[in-house]
Formats: C-alpha cells, structure tokens, sequence
C-alpha cells in the first residue's frame, strides 16, 4: 500500500510570496495528481504528471521518479490561492488514487 | 462543456432515512468515481463504474451503500438506512478513458444525517 506523506500540512503566507508543498510516496507510481480544494467547495485538478515539469499560470509542479517526491510550487501567491492542496499518486495498473491528507494553505492580504 | 455535476449540493437526512446521490460524468467520459471525505480526513476511494459495470467497488462499505451507472442518466451512489457516521462530502469523478488517466472533480454532496 502507497504511504502518501505531504508538507507542510498547514502553510501561512502574504501576498506575493513563492509557495511550495511537499508529497512524498513509498512505491512506486505511474501518475500523481495534484488537487485543489476550496473550503466548503468542489475539488479542482490542477495537474497530473508522470515526469519531469509542468506549468500552468503561476502554478508549477515538479516530481523525481527515483526520488519519489514531486513538489507544486505557487509563485507571486494570492488569497484566492488559499485552500487545501491534495497529492494523488497511481500505481501501475491502478485506477485508484492514493490520497494525501492535504496541505492547508492561507494566503494573507 | 459542462463539468462533472453533483446533487444535491446539500442533503439533510433523519437517522433511518435513504440518502441518493447523482453524478453526471463530463460529456464523453464513460468511467466514474464515488470518494468519501470523511471530516477532518482525506479522500477515500468508495467504488469505480463503467456505463452499466461496477468495475470495483471495493471501498464500498458492506451494508447499505449500492452504486449504479445506468445506460441513460446519472450514476447514482444510494445510501440505505443513514447513520450518523454517514455524515461526509461525497465527491464524484469522472475520466474519459478510465486507468491511470486524469479525474475530474465535481463540486461534492455534504450529507448531513441528523
């Protein structure tokens, strides 16, 4: 079974600051996603990813295959950027997501 | 292109009562997902659909919770004889081509059981 470890599990930041969060797995995967979620809203994909980088606005996501860790970073941060961020991983063959406890982010004015 | 769509968005429910829940996948996608939240705990995998196929469902709990996936219309998580333990947000995915492709998220139902 995939142990799903993220960091921090609570982050406070002001406006403007670079954010990054943290998911590290035990065995190895074919995909990991990463999720936002609103409080008291719906769940947003942000990425999923298999290798290497990817981009998208001012979100950037990152993962080491061999490492097995992969980062999401958030430059010039926003309130609205305040939620909770979830890491998924995907084992080989699977369709079941592993999921992170969260990173609960708040993003002051 | 409309998103995945959850209702009710809320539910109240008496102690007894049955809870049903609908998800309409994103146009072309054949393969849902059900999760639980449990409050104060992450997502957890309930049960895996194809158009009239349950693929997996083993997150389902044993007793009382039932999903289906019809030819026509929404998929349907049915929770009989609520407990207070029910109470969650219960969010629905959808992807088009099912293992290890991206899920899409609807907004959740909370179901609150009295």
């Amino acid at each position: 079974k995939n142990e799903v470890e993220q960091s921090p599990q609570n982050l406070t930041a002001q406006e403007g600051e670079f954010i990054t969060i943290n998911c590290s797995y035990s065995v190895g995967i074919s995909a990991l996603h990463w999720l936002q979620q609103h409080p008291g809203g719906g769940i947003v994909s942000l990425f999923m990813l298999s290798s290497g980088k990817k981009k998208h606005g001012r979100l950037i996501a990152t993962i080491n295959i061999q490492e097995k860790h992969s980062s999401l970073h958030i430059t010039a941060s926003h309130p609205r950027d305040s939620a909770v961020y979830i890491c998924a991983v995907m084992e080989g063959g699977s369709y079941i997501p592993t999921f992170g406890r969260g990173t609960s982010l708040i993003v002051h004015p | 292109n409309a998103g995945v769509m959850q209702n009710p968005r809320h539910l109240v429910r008496r102690r007894g009562q049955e809870a049903r829940l609908r998800c309409s996948p994103m146009k072309g996608h054949s393969h849902v997902y059900w999760y639980r939240q449990l409050p104060e705990e992450g997502l957890k995998f309930m049960v895996y659909l194809q158009k009239e196929n349950i693929i997996d469902e083993s997150g389902m709990p044993k007793e009382r919770f039932s999903a289906e996936f019809p030819k026509e219309g929404p998929s349907i998580l049915r929770i009989q004889q609520v407990v207070r333990g029910d109470s969650a947000a219960y969010f629905c995915a959808s992807s088009p081509l099912g293992k290890g492709d991206i899920q899409y998220f609807g907004a959740g139902t909370r179901l609150s059981v009295l």
